[in-house]
Parts: C-alpha cells; structure tokens; sequence
C-alpha cells in the first residue's frame, strides 16, 4: 500500500531533551515536506526537500532540523525542543513534474508532539 | 507576503444541500492550487488540483473552479453528506522557488442530519 509513515504517533517529552520524528514513504517521492498544525493557523510549512541531499525552509524552520539522505526517508529533528513546539506534525511526500508541475500531497498520520 | 485566506471559517449545513467554500491567495508565482479535506486527527486528503490554465476540475459531488486572474477559488459541494463533515483546506504551491506549500486556515464544514 501506498503511503507515508510518521513514527512515533504520540509523544511527550521535557524542554530540551533531543528528539527524532521519522517519515518515511514507499512511492518512491522527489518531494517531502513536514508542516505543523496549530488550533486556528491552519497548517505550517517547517522544511522541504526536493531529492535526496536538497533541503530548504519552510515558512517556520526554527528549532528544526532536517536531514535526506536516502530518497525514502526524511526525519525531522528537534535538538533543543520547547514547549511552543508543542503541535500536531504532519509529513509529505509527492512527484515532482517538472519546474512547475501539478504535484498531489500524500500525508503521514501525523504526529502528535507535547513538550513540557 | 505569499497568504492564502478561506472563508467561511466555519458552516453548517443540512444534509442534502449545496454548499461553496471559497478560498483567496496572494501566492505569487503561481504554480498550483489544490483542495483538501482534512478529518479530526487525520491527514489531509486531496480532493482536487488545478494548475494555471485549468478553470473547473470535478471530483465526484466535489467542483473546484480556479480564477487565476483574480486570484480567487472555490470548491463547491453537491448534495451534501453526512461524511462531508470535515475541514476543506485550500492550498497554493509556488512563491520564490516554486515548491513552497502556503495552506489556508481551512474551512470547518458541518452537515446536519
């Protein structure tokens, strides 16, 4: 099947204690994307990558690290995080065709991020 | 500033009935614009995508229609269902670079029995 696969779901965590959010996708993607999602703003872009090894910001990459090494996978790392943080985070993934071409989200579960 | 703005925030409506969702940007370039539905929880799902040249793109009960000129969307809902309750998130890709995803604050639909 299809699809995008955000791990862990569900996690708590104190200030400053470092965290991983793996994303990975079986469609053999160009394009991954992860967004946070906060009550009232709709989502948020943090960071893309277009192919492995190219990445840029979103529209709120502070506190946020990514990395694409591999086609398949796009973590997301939060090395210091606070509690404004605090989101429901979500990945993405979709071809990319050509400079300007129409390209279609597939989204992971999301994943449901507290810290204290 | 690249801003996607949807409106209404929120609607309720009866089951059955016709509703339109509407959905301004300022995004420029312009490379896409495409229609979600979001469920409590959940990922959004696409509904639809439009480049520039395409006006009306139809999936099943759901008609979204493009006025690249104004600037404007909107995704219109046909006989409603129950199901259809969910947020309806317009998103643009495109700004500086191209494959910036802006999204709307969305619009959270309720259909009534």
């Amino acid at each position: 099947e299809a699809q995008v696969t955000q791990n862990p779901r569900y996690l708590i965590t104190v200030t400053g204690k470092k965290l991983t959010v793996t994303c990975s996708q079986n469609m053999n993607h160009e394009y991954m994307s992860w967004y946070r999602q906060d009550p009232g703003l709709g989502l948020r872009q943090i960071y893309y990558s277009m192919n492995v090894e190219v990445t840029d910001k979103g529209d709120v990459p502070e506190g946020y690290k990514v990395s694409r090494k591999e086609k398949r996978n796009f973590p997301l790392i939060l090395e210091s995080p606070s509690p404004n943080q605090t989101s429901l985070y979500f990945c993405a993934s979709s071809f990319v065709q050509g400079d300007r071409g129409a390209n279609v989200l597939t989204f992971g579960a999301g994943s449901r991020l507290t810290v204290l | 500033k690249n801003q996607v703005e949807q409106s209404p925030q929120s609607l309720i409506i009866l089951e059955g009935k016709n509703c339109t969702l509407q959905c301004n940007y300022t995004v420029s370039p312009f490379s896409n614009l495409r229609w979600y539905k979001q469920d409590t929880g959940r990922g959004p799902v696409s509904l639809t995508i439009m480049t520039f040249s395409e006006n009306t793109k139809s999936n099943g009960r759901y008609t979204a229609t493009l006025d690249a000129d104004t600037k404007q969307s909107s995704l219109h809902i046909t006989a409603s269902q129950l199901s259809d309750s969910a947020s309806y998130i317009c998103v643009v890709s495109g700004g500086t670079g191209g494959f910036k995803t802006i999204f709307g604050a969305g619009t959270r639909l309720f259909v009534k029995a």
